[in-house]
Order: structure tokens, then sequence, then C-alpha cells
């Protein structure tokens, strides 16, 4: 399997639930990103990492947790989320910190 | 702040009807202007780098160009296939290397 792979695509969860999202990149970038994408407004960079360090924090909500356990992988951890939170998360992941993004076909949450 | 503005919103074409989409930057030290192509349920795919004003890129039906405050798509005789959301990001430096994206534009290619 190459490029991006996000799982799961779709997730419906409660305001109490926790769950989380999980992204792998294919492509030995060292760069991993997530974004948030909803109705009517540009995507919005949530957090940054490189070489498995947090660069970047944009001012994210606490209710969103990131994990990055190598280069490859990237997860975020959901809990006690809003319905405002319902979007399309999208991961990507570069050569490095400023180069080309490449991203996943992203996951559909649905908060309830 | 760095801002990015696409217009139109939306834009309906005849199959064979050229035309452009335009992205508005406002950015301190541009690094690059990015165009990428999302198709629903999809996440977005690169298309084109531009890095500096009198840049052109050519792919298939596409050429993008840059100018010191705006950059253009042009699609020339497009196909229902090239039905998508454009999205154009800017990189500024100074650090920061994120990417600052548009709204869109929502092409519609009627055969």
């Amino acid at each position: 399997e190459t490029g991006v792979t996000q799982t799961p695509r779709h997730l419906v969860m409660g305001m109490t639930n926790k769950k989380s999202l999980k992204c792998e990149q294919h492509l030995g970038h060292n760069a991993m990103y997530w974004y948030k994408q909803s109705a009517k407004k540009p995507l919005e960079l949530m957090f940054v990492y490189n070489f498995k360090e947090q660069t970047e924090n944009n001012s994210v909500p606490s209710r969103f947790s990131p994990e990055c356990p190598n280069s490859s992988h990237l997860f975020l951890h959901l809990h006690t989320l809003q319905p405002e939170d319902s979007a399309l998360y999208l991961c990507a992941s570069s050569q490095d910190i400023g180069n080309i993004q490449y991203f996943g076909a992203g996951t559909r949450l649905s908060v309830l | 702040e760095d801002q990015v503005t696409q217009s139109p919103e939306a834009l309906r074409l005849q199959e064979g009807e050229s035309s452009s989409l335009n992205c508005s930057y406002t950015v301190s030290g541009l690094r690059g202007l990015f165009w990428y192509r999302q198709d629903p349920g999809k996440g977005p795919e690169f298309l084109f780098t531009l890095y500096s004003a009198g840049e052109e890129k050519e792919k298939e039906r596409l050429k993008a160009t840059l100018t010191k405050k705006e950059s253009f798509l042009h699609i020339t005789a497009p196909k229902p296939e090239d039905s998508a959301t454009y999205l154009c990001a800017v990189q500024a430096g100074g650090g920061s290397e994120k990417l600052v994206f548009g709204k869109g534009t929502k092409l519609t290619v009627n055969p």
C-alpha cells in the first residue's frame, strides 16, 4: 500500500465517548500533520509533527490529543467532543517541514 | 495575517468551455503557492507549486500562473472528469512553514 492511509473513514460518536483516529504514511516522510475541514471553511491546521516531535499546536482544544509514536504513524485521540467538532479530519505528510504535503482521504467524524 | 481568497466559490462550465479560477493572497514573504484538487469524499491531491512571480506550470488541461498578488488556474477545454473543488494555499517564509488555505472553488463541468 502506498501514500497516506487514514482509518476509520467514517466515525459517529457521542459526546461522552473516547475514540482515536489513525494515520499511516508509506512515503518515508519525516513530517506529519492533522487538519480539520468544515463545510464552507478553509482547511485548518491543528498539529504538526517533525521527526516525532510536535512543532505546532494551532490553539486546539485539549479534547483533541495527538500522538506520534514514529515518523510513519500519527494518532488523534478524541474525548468529550462537541457537536461543532463534526468535520472531515485530514492527515498529511511531507518529506520535511515546508515541503509539498500529501493528504490521506480523511475521517468523516459526526458527534451526536 | 496571511490570507487567501478564492473566486468564484462555484463555477459551472460546459465541456470544452475554457475558464480560469482566481486565488488572491496576502502573505508576509511568499515561500510558495500550492494548488490542490479535492474530489468528494477524498483528501486534497497535489497539483502544482509556484515559487516566484512570472512562474507558470502545466499539467494536461491545467495551467497555473503566479503574480505578486494572485494566482490563476486556467482550465483549457475542460472535461467532466475535471469536476472537483480546487484549493489554493500559500506558505509564508520566516520559519512558520505552515500552509494557509482558501475556501476553494467548486468546479462542475457538464457534458
